[in-house]
């Protein structure tokens, strides 16, 4: 079956503008969770959608925001990009929220802010 | 407050010899779930282990084991017989039921396979 997919792979921005990425779960997935990774930072918890509802936030600004379609696809949004804002951007999918759930990440946006 | 923490930043192995990664962890929730992945140079987080903090049991996939020792709160990564494309980073996880269920990750840990 397909896995996770994030589009688009790669990405170059100019700092005060905004971008959307797109992350498809696997069929049948419900939830859908976001993560930056940044080389200072290591991985750090954005959000999680399940149900098109979040049910968490990590510690981020304002800037940072997404939302879940019916489809179960997602998307996040960023504003006024800055330069930190440089990373790689992962999605999960699993059935529903949960420890004993299994997590499908994906390939990743790798976004670069000049 | 959920912590993991990885003190091998690298590690090298002789191909098909096996090899330890290091995990610790801090939490007060008593139900909680370890994971272990494997992120090669393309970005994506490869699930390969998953430990339950009530499994009596160490889990095992194939070539990995988790050496789970609970009242050390370790987590440790075993790799046997390495092989060449065992050569990417390796992160330990922890997500526990009452703190929202999202993933905690430790820094990583570089493995280099040496032929």
């Amino acid at each position: 079956k397909a896995g996770v997919t994030q589009t688009p792979r790669y990405l170059i921005k100019t700092r005060g503008q905004q971008v959307t990425l797109s992350c498809s779960p696997i069929s049948g997935h419900r939830s859908v969770s976001w993560y930056q990774q940044t080389p200072g930072q290591g991985l750090q918890f954005l959000f999680e959608y399940f149900s098109e509802t979040q049910r968490n936030k990590g510690n981020f600004p304002g800037r940072f925001s997404g939302r879940q379609f019916s489809n179960s696809r997602s998307e996040m949004n960023v504003s006024t990009l800055e330069l930190g804002d440089s990373a790689l951007y992962l999605c999960a999918s699993s059935l529903a929220p949960g420890a004993n759930y299994g997590y499908t990440f994906g390939s990743g946006t790798r976004l670069t802010v000049v | 407050a959920q912590k993991i923490t990885q003190t091998q930043p690298g590690m090298f192995v002789q191909e098909k010899e096996a090899v330890t990664l290091d995990c610790t962890y801090d939490t007060s929730d008593p139900s909680y779930g370890l994971f272990w992945y494997k992120q090669p140079s393309s970005g994506e987080m490869i699930f390969l282990i998953y430990q339950g903090s009530y499994d009596q049991q160490n889990a095992t996939e194939g070539r990995y084991s988790l050496n789970f020792q609970k009242a050390r709160k370790s987590a440790n990564l075993v790799i046997s017989a390495s092989q060449l494309g065992d050569s990417a980073m390796y992160f330990c996880a922890m997500r526990a039921t009452n703190t929202g269920n999202q993933f905690y990750f430790g820094t990583g840990t570089s493995l280099t396979v040496i032929p």
